[in-house]
């Protein structure tokens, strides 16, 4: 599991863009990125993964460059609501069978 | 949407004690997984389940664990003699694939507390 270095925390204000970066220097060939979003007392929930280019969905974007070295989640216009941790992963598609979190980001989104 | 699901939401229990903790993973996946998280820290993971056994577990799932799928549809976390170091929010998920790729569907965590 390549590990992964991003922002302890980051604050924001209401309608913005965010931007989290993380990077992951050791990643290998078979391995996907994946963020995950974590409330308070909820379990993490899966926003978005990618391999490599762009990723979009309803929820967020994810930007990988050509390197796959790092990798962005892009939330935009946020809200109150998007404040959480969020978390950054990389997995081996072939043979991981389990998620070891980091820290994560804490992400405060100000009014 | 199908979900995880998770019993008791909150367990409180005496040192030394047992507790079964209890998950209904989403029907159609094939891996289950326990997690927990210490107030204030990071998830952690404890032990994957897949084809009725442990595929993999980690080094706090030692032998006051154990985990079972009795009928098909429960996925249990059972720890046989609790220490206070226990108490932590405990999560299930459960995933189609593996976890590399395939999204893991995480329940809403039974907080055990151990006094």
């Amino acid at each position: 599991l390549a590990k992964t270095t991003q922002p302890i925390s980051m604050d924001s204000y209401e309608g913005q863009e965010v931007n989290i970066t993380c990077s992951h220097n050791n990643i290998a060939t078979n391995d996907y990125i994946t963020w995950y979003q974590q409330f308070p007392s909820q379990g993490p929930r899966f926003i978005i993964q990618g391999y490599k280019t762009k990723v979009t969905n309803e929820v967020a974007s994810l930007f990988i460059p050509a390197d796959r070295k790092s990798s962005t989640l892009s939330l935009p216009r946020v809200s109150l609501s998007d404040t959480a941790v969020y978390y950054c992963l990389v997995g081996d598609f072939n043979r991981d069978d389990k998620i070891i979190f980091g820290k994560g980001t804490r992400l405060h989104i100000l009014p | 949407e199908p979900e995880v699901t998770q019993t008791p939401s909150h367990q409180v229990t005496q040192m030394g004690q047992e507790v079964i903790l209890r998950c209904v993973p989403i029907s159609n996946h094939l891996y289950f997984y326990w997690y927990r998280q210490i107030l204030g820290q990071k998830v952690e993971f404890l032990v994957s389940f897949y084809n009725n056994e442990i595929s993999e577990k980690s080094e706090i799932f030692d032998d006051q664990f154990s985990v079972e799928r009795p009928d098909g549809s429960n996925f249990t976390l059972k720890i046989r003699s609790t220490k206070l170091e226990d108490s932590a929010m405990y999560f299930c998920a459960s995933s189609e694939g593996l976890a590399g790729v395939d999204e893991q569907f995480f329940g809403p965590g039974t907080r055990l507390t151990v006094l």
